[in-house]
C-alpha cells in the first residue's frame, strides 16, 4: 500500500542554517505530495504542496520538489530561524486511495 | 468561516465511559477525515466520507468506534467502552473534492485522556 518514510529526528540547527529534511514515498498512480508542520500546542498546518511530477511547491522560505524518478519531496530552507522549530510531516494524498497518509514526523529544533 | 473546528478541545474520561466528539468542517468541503495521532507519531488515518456516505473505515477503527455525518455537514465520532490504549490527539480534517488535487485542513483536534 501507500507509505511516506521521513527521516528520524530530531534534527537540531543553529539560526541561519541551511535544513534539509528528508521524505521518500510508495504510491499507485499519480499521488499529491505535502507537507505539513505542527508547531508547540497547536494544530496541523498546510506547509507547501506539489500535485504532479517536477513540481516545486514553495511557502516562507520553506521549497521541496516532487521527483517522481527518486520518489522523495525533501524539505529544505536555506536559513531557519529559531521560530521554525516544531515537527514536520511529509504525506501523500491519492485520488485512488481518497485520504492522506502520513510520515512519522521529523522534529526541528533550531537555537539562536 | 474560521475553519475546521472540533469540540471538545479536551476529554478527560474513565475506562469504560462512551465520548463522542464533534467536527464542524469548513462549509463547501464535501470531504471529510478522522485521523488519531499519538505522541510522537504521524496521524493516523481512521475514517473518511464524501458527503453523508462513509466510503473508507481503517482496520484500526474497532467496532467499539463509529463515525457518522448525517446530511453530509458536522460529523461525530463516538469511542464506546474506552481503554486507555484509546488515549490520543483526534483529528478532523476537511477538503473540497479529492486529496490528489487539492489539500486537506485541519481543526485543533480534540485530546483525549482515558484513566
Amino acid at each position: 500500500g501507500d507509505s511516506v518514510t521521513q527521516m528520524e529526528g530530531p534534527v537540531t540547527l543553529s539560526e541561519e542554517a541551511f535544513l534539509t529534511i528528508n521524505c521518500t514515498y510508495t504510491a499507485t498512480g499519480y499521488p499529491s505530495l505535502f507537507w505539513y508542520v505542527q508547531y508547540p500546542g497547536e494544530g496541523l498546518q498546510l506547509l507547501l504542496k506539489a500535485t504532479k511530477a517536477d513540481d516545486k511547491g514553495s511557502n516562507k522560505g520553506f521549497e521541496a520538489t516532487y521527483r517522481k524518478e527518486t520518489t522523495s519531496f525533501h524539505l529544505e530552507k536555506g536559513s531557519v530561524q529559531v521560530s521554525d522549530s516544531a515537527v514536520y510531516f511529509c504525506a501523500l494524498g491519492s485520488s485512488n486511495t481518497g485520504k492522506l497518509i502520513f510520515g512519522q514526523g521529523t522534529t526541528l529544533q533550531v537555537k539562536p | 468561516d474560521t475553519g475546521v473546528s472540533q469540540n471538545p478541545r479536551h476529554k478527560i474520561t474513565k475506562r469504560g465511559q462512551n465520548v463522542t466528539f464533534r467536527c464542524d468542517p469548513i462549509s463547501e468541503h464535501n470531504r471529510l477525515y478522522w485521523y488519531r495521532q499519538t505522541l510522537g507519531q504521524g496521524p493516523e488515518f481512521l475514517t473518511y466520507f464524501q458527503n453523508e456516505a462513509q466510503l473508507e473505515k481503517s482496520r484500526l477503527l474497532s467496532d467499539r468506534f463509529s463515525a457518522e455525518r448525517p446530511k453530509g455537514s458536522f460529523s461525530t465520532l463516538e469511542i464506546q467502552r474506552t481503554e486507555q490504549g484509546d488515549s490520543a490527539m483526534y483529528l478532523c480534517a476537511s477538503s473540497l473534492g479529492a486529496l490528489g488535487r487539492t489539500e486537506a485542513f485541519f481543526g485543533q483536534g480534540t485530546r483525549l485522556t482515558v484513566v
